[in-house]
């Protein structure tokens, strides 16, 4: 079975400033990771997607996470935060033999100050 | 990418009352989710729903408590039964992309019980 876990419910940075958000996940086979948004009152949208060929991957809006086995994280980085970039932020977890099989983290609420 | 349309977006309910959830899609899909997403929680998928087949449910959820309907390759219901105010919720409906296997997530459905 994998798992997810998000360090930090809620993030608070200023505008401008570095995007640091992490994901730490456990799974006994080589996993794909996602990060997915959630802006207020709509449905998550996928930012981004580690599907075991670049290490680094970059998604939309400017974010981009490193896969780091040896140190089982996933952390999604910005390096400047805009105002619209406030959302809650998923981290999820699948195993290769379907995406179905997603398995998410509590989640983490990005706060940005002007 | 799919389009995908719920309804109703929130609602408020009496206990014991039950209330039926639509997920509408813009494009014929083979496997189709319901996840709950409870406050401050992360996302826990309840069931699979296939066309032409009784849904999957994952551990902790039953049918007499969340039956799933799914009549046709665009369409699907959840039903949330005899709720209490537990049962207070965000429901995602949510479809796989056969080509890529990426989920896309529906708006969701917030539902008060009182």
């Amino acid at each position: 079975a994998q798992s997810v876990t998000q360090l930090g419910s809620h993030v608070s940075v200023s505008e401008g400033a570095l995007v640091l958000l992490r994901c730490n996940y456990s799974s006994s086979v080589p996993p794909y990771l996602f990060w997915y948004v959630q802006y207020p009152n709509q449905g998550l949208q996928l930012l981004l997607k580690y599907t075991s060929a670049a290490t680094l991957v970059k998604g939309i809006n400017g974010f981009e996470a490193e896969f780091k086995k040896s140190e089982t994280s996933f952390h999604l980085t910005k390096p400047s935060a805009h105002m619209s970039d406030a959302a809650e932020y998923f981290c999820a977890v699948s195993v290769p033999s379907g995406y179905s099989t997603l398995t998410f983290g509590k989640g983490t609420m990005l706060l940005v100050s002007p | 990418s799919a389009v995908i349309s719920q309804k109703p977006s929130r609602d408020i309910c009496q206990r014991g009352t039950s209330l039926t959830i639509q997920c509408q899609v813009d494009s014929q899909v083979t496997m189709m989710f319901w996840y709950r997403q409870q406050p401050g929680q992360s996302l826990t998928l309840i069931a699979t729903a296939n066309q032409g087949s009784e849904a999957t449910y994952e551990s902790g959820f039953v049918i007499d408590k969340f039956p799933i309907s799914r009549p046709n390759l665009t369409f699907s219901t959840l039903t949330v039964s005899n709720m209490s105010p537990e049962d207070s919720s965000i429901y995602l409906c949510s479809v796989e992309d056969a080509d890529t296997g990426e989920l896309f997530f529906g708006e969701g459905s917030r539902l008060t019980v009182l």
